[in-house]
């Protein structure tokens, strides 16, 4: 067990709906991570929080977004969803140091 | 040419077998190297982190980086069934970024 919980595990929603999913980071940890993962395209990041802060983008898309919250807790926002959205939706942490992942959110899109 | 590029298998090999494993990547900056395992329906779990180049091991497990190659290396000996899984590497330039993935290999062995 990494210690980082994401919530939901599994969801599914149809085009044009909003979803929001949650992680908890391991305890201590400051830097939250947001990668998305397909079969094709593999783990891509999206997004980096530390402390609250914005740290650093990556390939992520305007209808994204995302938050780091005073108890460090995060949570990433994704709207107007697309069949392309589809993907397991994973969460990491660190302290700084090597990432560790939560176990996903397998999102599916309908 | 992608930044970080991984044959991706499958690979299948008899359970006591030497497993090598290979990442090559494009960016001369990356000098953090890690190793993931990923079971299936699991996020992917921290093997190996080497800082620059040279060697690590860890029971089973060797972590190999050539900086010179842009070419980083993990061998698992005496390889078990439980060790059927996608195998990721993974890469930074500066600790506390954002690690640049290769798209994983996908590993059996077969007892």
């Amino acid at each position: 067990d990494s210690g980082v919980t994401q919530t939901p595990k599994h969801l599914i929603t149809a085009t044009g709906q909003r979803v929001t999913l949650r992680c908890s980071p391991r305890s201590g940890d400051l830097s939250v991570y947001w990668y998305q993962q397909s079969l094709d395209q593999g783990l891509q990041f999206l997004i980096q929080y530390y402390n609250g802060e914005e740290r650093a983008k990556g390939n992520i898309l305007e209808r994204f977004s995302a938050q780091q919250f005073p108890d460090l807790h995060s949570e990433l926002n994704l709207s107007s969803l697309e069949l392309g959205d589809s993907a397991l939706y994973f969460c990491a942490s660190s302290e700084p140091g090597p990432l560790h992942f939560g176990n996903g959110t397998r999102l599916t899109v309908t | 040419q992608k930044e970080v590029e991984q044959d991706p298998g499958p690979l299948s090999v008899p359970e006591g077998a030497i497993v090598s494993l290979n990442c090559t990547y494009s960016n001369s900056a990356f000098q953090y190297f890690m190793w993931y395992r990923q079971y299936s329906r699991k996020g992917p779990e921290l093997l190996m982190y080497t800082y620059s180049s040279g060697n690590k091991e860890d029971g089973r497990f060797t972590a190999q980086v050539d900086k010179s190659s842009k070419y980083i290396s993990l061998f698992i000996r005496d390889s078990q069934p439980s060790d059927s899984a996608t195998y990721l590497c993974a890469m930074s330039a500066k600790g506390n970024t954002p690690l640049v993935f290769g798209k994983g290999t996908r590993l059996s062995v077969i007892a």
